[in-house]
């Protein structure tokens, strides 16, 4: 089944412990990225990756850093987490060149992060 | 950059009315605007979209209209079910750009 995988789903952590969130697809899909949603303001992106090796900062990436090794995983790592990063994070990846800029993204399924 | 607003945050019909939302956009070379929607506790999902050479999509109950001298688009859902209970998000990405700006959304609920 084409997917995209995140993990962990759900995760409360403390100030400034690191983590790491995992994403990873089974479409071999280019495109991959990282939004976060908040109420009352949408789905915002976090860092987006254009292929493997190439990374690009999205509109809200200040906190948080990304890596893509391998075409099928993107993680997202926030090395000193903060009550501000609380959110609903979402994984997605596509499989046209600019990602949902002209075709569809496929989300994961979500990992709702907070941080006391 | 792009900025998307959309309206109403929240909206109430009766299963059987129709519901539109609309959305407005600021970067006139915009030419791909889909939406997406979400139910509730589940990841977004692609349920149409539009590009700028056509002013108008159906597919089944749902329909897009573009108004690109306005910079805005709607999202029409006819004959409501409580199936169509979600929250909806459009977007809009210009030319050049590699990603999509999501309006804030809105939470849809069909009253059976």
């Amino acid at each position: 089944e084409a997917q995209v995988t995140q993990n962990p789903r759900y995760l409360i952590t403390v100030t400034g412990k690191k983590l790491t969130v995992t994403c990873s697809q089974n479409m071999n899909h280019e495109y991959m990225s990282w939004y976060r949603q908040d109420p009352g303001l949408g789905l915002r992106q976090i860092y987006y990756s254009m292929n493997v090796e190439v990374t690009d900062k999205g509109d809200v990436p200040e906190g948080y850093k990304v890596s893509r090794k391998e075409k099928r995983n993107f993680p997202l790592i926030l090395e000193s987490p903060s009550p501000n990063q609380t959110s609903l994070y979402f994984c997605a990846s596509s499989p046209t060149p600019r990602g949902g800029a002209t075709g569809e993204l496929f989300f994961g399924e979500g990992s709702r992060l907070t941080v006391l | 950059g792009e900025n998307v607003e959309q309206h109403p945050s929240t909206l109430s019909v009766q299963e059987g009315d129709s519901a539109v939302i609309k959305c407005t956009y600021s970067d006139s070379a915009s030419n791909y605007f889909p939406w997406y929607k979400q139910e509730l506790g589940k990841r977004p999902q692609l349920i149409i979209d539009i590009r700028s050479n056509v002013g108008e999509k159906k597919d089944q109950r749902i329909a897009v209209t573009l108004n690109k001298t306005a910079k805005h688009f709607s999202l029409h859902i006819t004959e409501t079910q409580p199936e169509d209970s979600a929250v909806y998000f459009c977007a809009a990405s210009a030319p050049g750009r590699r990603a999509l700006t999501f309006g804030s959304g809105t939470r849809l609920q069909v009253q059976p």
